[in-house]
């Protein structure tokens, strides 16, 4: 079970980013967690993402950030960019004794 | 307020060793899943290892044998206990617990870390 994630994206202040994390070498169906890391900060959650696109979000997570799936794909969307959102950005997922992330977007906002 | 709090890091030589240990508040950390991840210098997030109910544990292949996780029910904190250390090992290490209800099978929360250092 892998998950890939473009290395780098940047989008505007005010405009909006859509982050993507691949499945690969397993099952399409699986749900992701996305969770975001800003220097000097732990991780901090922002939401579980199902297969459908249905979307759980962790306590206090605004409302621009949203999730969707298409197949392998899971997305992260940022609307409304703001300067607190610069940061790296990690898909996630689970099997039974194990656990693997993508390699981590990192999210310049311009 | 639920929350994780690292502690035990520092530098280490290498072939030493080091128990980190993870105190919960807000919940009671032997009715969660834990986990313990890490991030080395310019790295992305690596997965460590995993305690579920019932005590069992899984590794990650890197530090499978010279690591165990384990948790102190009487202390409410989650350990990790690492042998034979490695500069690979040299990392800042992150526990999180598994959510529950929507958010079950991902980790809604994690602490600040604490950096772990093998160097001569």
């Amino acid at each position: 079970l892998e998950l890939t994630q473009s290395p780098s994206a940047s989008a505007s202040l005010g405009a909006s980013v859509r982050l993507t994390c691949t499945l690969s070498r397993g099952p399409s169906s699986y749900a992701i967690a996305w969770h975001q890391l800003q220097p000097e900060k732990g991780p901090r959650y922002l939401m579980k993402l199902n297969s459908d696109g249905s979307h759980s979000k962790g306590d206090g997570i605004p409302d621009r950030f949203s999730g969707s799936s298409s197949g392998a794909e899971r997305y992260l969307t940022i609307s409304s960019l703001q300067s607190e959102d610069e940061a790296d950005y990690y898909c996630q997922t689970w099997g039974t004794g194990l656990v693997v992330f993508g390699g981590g977007t990192k999210l310049t906002v311009l | 307020e639920v929350q994780l709090v690292e502690s035990g890091g520092g530098l280490i030589q290498p072939g030493g060793s080091l128990r980190l240990s993870c105190a919960a508040s807000g919940f009671t950390v032997s009715s969660y899943y834990m986990t313990w991840v890490r991030q080395a210098p310019g790295k992305g997030l690596e997965w460590v290892s995993i305690i579920y109910s019932g005590d069992t544990t899984y590794y990650a292949d890197s530090v499978k044998g010279r690591f165990t996780i384990s948790r102190d029910n009487s202390k409410n904190t989650l350990d990790l206990q690492m042998n034979s250390l490695r500069a690979e090992d040299t990392a800042l290490y992150y526990c999180a617990r598994e959510g529950v209800g929507l958010h079950l099978g991902v980790f809604d929360i994690w602490g600040q870390g604490t950096m772990v250092t093998v160097s001569s």
